[in-house]
């Protein structure tokens, strides 16, 4: 069983490049969300997903965009890369039924120099 | 706001000593709780949830959480620590709104020594 699956799992990248994190899920999950996760600061919403074809803002979506073309695929963009996006990546995905728990992919680990 | 706050930053406990690790939350209504551990490198696993009715909830790998409306927390609890419980361990609470959105707290870095 796949669940969530994150690639790539590790980049670096210089200031100024761009790069698309890519998340697939295969539990034909309604809801899709992008988290980074900091050290002494948990888990913050970047961006998220309420359906194909939907996307909102989350607590911190400054410098990422989003998109949500099928259902099973929620891609995070950065246009820019700036040293303060530094972070560890983490996309989950949940039913549709408010009651259930996110499932979470492995994390993308991103540094920008 | 909602909020979850997590007062321990980290914890040293023995291995075969018991465990708490605390939860507060703030939330407007009943809310849906969630334990998740993450070990290092690894994504957040679910260790157990809340819904609602009971108060002690059994998740996985032997934990338990104890849910007190009247605190506003939401303890997890271990009898007896393995050496293979070294992670950090976050609270949750939800759902938040539009997106059934989840608020984590900070996490709690567990270490046990032998």
């Amino acid at each position: 069983n796949a669940g969530v699956t994150q690639t790539p799992k590790f980049r670096v990248l210089k200031t100024g490049q761009s790069m698309t994190l890519l998340c697939a899920q295969d539990m034909n999950h309604e809801y899709m969300y992008w988290y980074r996760q900091d050290p002494g600061m948990g888990l913050r919403l970047i961006h998220y997903s309420v359906g194909e074809g939907t996307t909102a803002k989350g607590e911190v979506p400054d410098g990422y965009n989003v998109s949500r073309l099928k259902k099973q695929n929620f891609l995070l963009g950065l246009e820019s890369a700036a040293p303060s996006q530094t972070s560890v990546y983490f996309c989950a995905s949940m039913g549709g039924r408010e009651n259930q728990p996110q499932h979470f992919g492995d994390g993308t680990r991103l540094s920008i120099l | 706001a909602q909020s979850v706050t997590q007062p321990d930053i980290h914890i040293t406990v023995s291995e075969g000593a018991s465990l708490e690790l605390r939860c507060n939350y703030s939330y407007g209504a009943t809310p849906y709780l969630f334990w998740y551990v993450q070990s290092p490198g690894q994504g957040l696993q679910l260790l157990l949830k809340y819904f609602s009715g009971d108060t002690l909830f059994q998740g996985i790998k032997g934990f338990e959480a104890e849910f007190k409306r009247s605190q506003s927390s939401f303890n997890l609890r271990k009898p007896s620590v393995h050496w293979s419980d070294a992670a950090e361990y976050f609270c949750a609470v939800g759902p938040m709104e539009y997106g059934n959105k989840l608020v984590f707290g900070a996490g709690t870095i567990l270490r046990v020594k032998s």
